[in-house]
């Protein structure tokens, strides 16, 4: 159990409003992610954190925004959602050894009408 | 750049049977590999890593996976299949030597266990 939660778990909302969901972890983990997962597609890459303020883009960045203003919390923005990101999203840190694995969240099932 | 294909989107097996799940990357540079399961309604497991040490890695649950340079292939494999076993399972490659440590996933592979 790397200490990762997410919030909120399931959530419903109407096209062109905004959405955040949150990812939090307790370890003091430098590097920090956020996934979405589609069938057909696994898992790809939004946004990554390697700490406080630094975040890049990944592969499907368009459409979403993230901050990290604390360790602990990666924040990921819909700024207007749209039904094409409804979803599942994954946090995930990346563990402190070597190897680079990563260990995920539980998910956020997001639905966009 | 680096990628991940995976073989069959569905495999069913027998239970006590073989399972072999397969997985080829491409990797400009020496990869990291792992192996993801994930079960309905959750998040991803680590399943196992290779990381250049050893070329056959063993997991949990009984699965191992042999890396093969030759092949490009890191194919995941478990002797005798269980009803437990039943999952989607995910491969993945990220750069040993920097990018952000960015995993990139295959599709997946819906692992079906039959009576």
């Amino acid at each position: 159990d790397a200490g990762i939660t997410q919030s909120p778990r399931h959530k419903v909302t109407e096209t062109g409003t905004p959405v955040t969901l949150r990812c939090h972890q307790t370890e003091n983990h430098r590097y920090m992610y956020w996934y979405r997962q589609d069938p057909g597609h696994g898992l790809r890459l939004i946004h990554y954190s390697y700490g406080v303020k630094d975040t890049d883009k990944g592969e499907v960045s368009d459409g979403y925004s993230v901050s990290r203003s604390k360790t602990e919390d990666f924040l990921l923005t819909l700024e207007s959602a749209t039904s094409s990101q409804t979803s599942v999203y994954f946090c995930a840190i990346m563990g402190t050894g070597s190897s680079r694995e990563q260990y995920f969240g539980p998910g956020t099932r997001l639905t966009v009408t | 750049a680096q990628s991940v294909t995976q073989l069959g989107s569905h495999v069913s097996v027998s239970e006590g049977a073989l399972v072999l799940l397969r997985c080829n990357y491409s990797s400009s540079v020496p990869p990291y590999l792992f192996w993801y399961v994930q079960y309905p309604n959750q998040g991803l497991q680590l399943l196992l890593k290779y990381t250049s040490a050893a070329t056959l890695v063993k997991g949990i649950n009984g699965f191992e996976a042999e890396f093969k340079k030759s092949e490009t292939s890191f194919h995941l494999t478990k002797p005798s299949a269980h009803m437990s076993d039943a999952a989607e399972y995910f491969c993945a490659v990220t750069s040993s030597t920097g990018g952000g440590n960015k995993l990139t996933f295959g599709t997946g592979t819906q692992l079906k266990v039959e009576l």
